[in-house]
């Protein structure tokens, strides 16, 4: 089985501090992706790395950051964590191709900043 | 960029019974995919049906199947037969062909009724 682990379920933070949110999977995908879930507005897309050391925006990348070093491995960095980051963040990573599409998705971190 | 709506934020439907969520996208792309997702209450997200806009014929996964009007940019999922498993939050999303970059809508809550 396909599996996404993301570093922390749960996060408190102060404004101001330096976050990260570590996600590695253990296929080989090369996909990698970034969503915030907030209730009535879904997944927003925050950032999408489709191989190593490449990265792509979405819709809201203001305040964060990513890092892909490694194939398995991407990072989603709050430079300086703000009150209206607070939110469910959802790493998920799936292949290119004939099956791209078919994301494979972390349990998600909470990210709680006060 | 491409844009996902779905205008239903919450459906209920009795067990057995069938239910259509609406789906509508916009984008300039010619060559793209669409999905629907799950995400059970407290569980992660999962695939439950693909479709790839090249394809004419409506894809359809056991109870599940859509209707797919490229024209009208709509893609509405049906869930025949509903049974209480079926209860969770559903997404529709779309993916470009060219960069996998994916974007999901806000989310139809559905409850199935015994």
């Amino acid at each position: 089985d396909v599996k996404v682990t993301q570093s922390s379920r749960y996060l408190v933070k102060r404004t101001g501090e330096k976050v990260f949110l570590e996600c590695v999977q253990d296929m080989d995908h090369e996909n990698m992706f970034w969503y915030r879930q907030d209730p009535g507005l879904g997944l927003r897309l925050i950032y999408f790395s489709y191989d190593v050391k490449m990265k792509e925006k979405g819709d809201i990348p203001e305040g964060y950051s990513v890092s892909r070093e490694k194939k398995e491995r991407f990072s989603l960095i709050l430079e300086s964590a703000s009150t209206n980051q607070t939110s469910m963040y959802l790493c998920a990573s799936g292949i290119q191709g004939a099956k791209a599409g078919e994301l494979f998705f972390g349990e998600g971190s909470r990210l709680t900043v006060l | 960029a491409q844009t996902v709506t779905q205008s239903q934020p919450e459906m209920s439907v009795q067990e057995a019974e069938t239910v259509t969520l609406s789906c509508t996208y916009d984008t300039s792309e010619s060559n793209y995919y669409l999905f629907w997702y799950k995400q059970p209450p407290s569980r992660q997200m999962i695939l439950v049906i693909r479709q790839e806009a090249y394809k004419q014929q409506n894809a359809t996964e056991n109870r599940f199947s859509v209707n797919f009007q490229k024209a009208a940019k709509s893609f509405s999922l049906k869930i025949s037969d509903s049974q209480l498993g079926d209860t969770a939050m559903y997404f529709c999303a779309f993916m470009k062909h060219v960069n996998n970059d994916m974007r999901f809508g806000a989310g139809t809550r559905l409850t199935v009724k015994p």
